[in-house]
């Protein structure tokens, strides 16, 4: 059972313009969100989180915006850089458990 | 660069073997947590030290172990073997045990079991 799911394996975007990633989670405990980037034959690296007291959080070209109510995270990135190419991850926590929960991931290239 | 460190980065072993994984957090990280990477599974946690003792369990098999010593460092039993059991091993490390924590991760292991 899925409890984290990116439904878009993979995205391509122009340098320069917005990439927006999503994420959707079942599991209405899970109220802590972050998104990491991973690059080939690296580990992943934290990019940005949000609590679910918050809808937005801004760090930088990085915003991530948060839907309680339709379980739904999404990751924006503006603009885009040739160096943002990476797989992006979503995961969930809670206070039930301190563990992290992935989702599959989203395969973005950003074309120059 | 995390500041997790991870040995080896490599490793390619036959089904039936035992191997440890082995991990340093970051300086000042009480927590440490193990990750599998797998195809098929994607990132799943598979249990967390906290201070030398264990802290949360998740999908993590009866042939694996972990353990924390007192100067942090964790490492990550193997045995048994199987084909299945080929993936990437993450360690990650936060300051304490509060789930509202950034994990930073190590750049992991490659396992290959033959």
């Amino acid at each position: 059972d899925q409890q984290v799911k990116q439904n878009s394996p993979s995205l391509s975007v122009q340098e320069g313009r917005i990439s927006i990633l999503n994420c959707d989670y079942t599991n209405s405990m899970f109220d802590y969100f972050l998104w990491y980037k991973k690059y080939p034959a690296e580990g992943p690296t934290f990019l940005i989180s949000i609590s679910s007291i918050k809808d937005k959080n801004e760090d930088g070209r990085f915003t991530v915006f948060l839907n309680k109510s339709a379980k739904h995270l999404s990751l924006h990135i503006v603009p885009s850089q040739p160096g943002d190419s990476a797989v992006y991850f979503c995961a969930a926590s809670s206070p039930a458990g301190n563990k992290l929960t992935f989702g599959g991931g989203t395969r973005v290239l950003v074309k120059p | 660069d995390s500041g997790v460190t991870q040995t080896p980065k490599h490793l390619i072993t036959a089904t039936g073997q035992r191997v440890t994984l082995r991990c340093s957090p970051r300086s000042g990280d009480l927590s440490v947590y193990w990750y599998q990477q797998s195809l098929d599974q994607g990132l799943q946690f598979l249990i967390q030290y906290y201070n030398g003792e264990e802290r949360a369990k998740g999908n993590i098999l009866e042939r694996f172990s972990a353990q924390q010593f007192p100067d942090l460092h964790s490492e990550l039993n193997l045995s048994s073997l199987e084909l299945g059991d080929s993936a990437l091993y993450f360690c990650a490390s936060s300051v304490g045990y509060r789930y509202q924590e950034t994990q930073y991760f190590g750049p992991g292991t490659r396992l290959l079991v033959l």
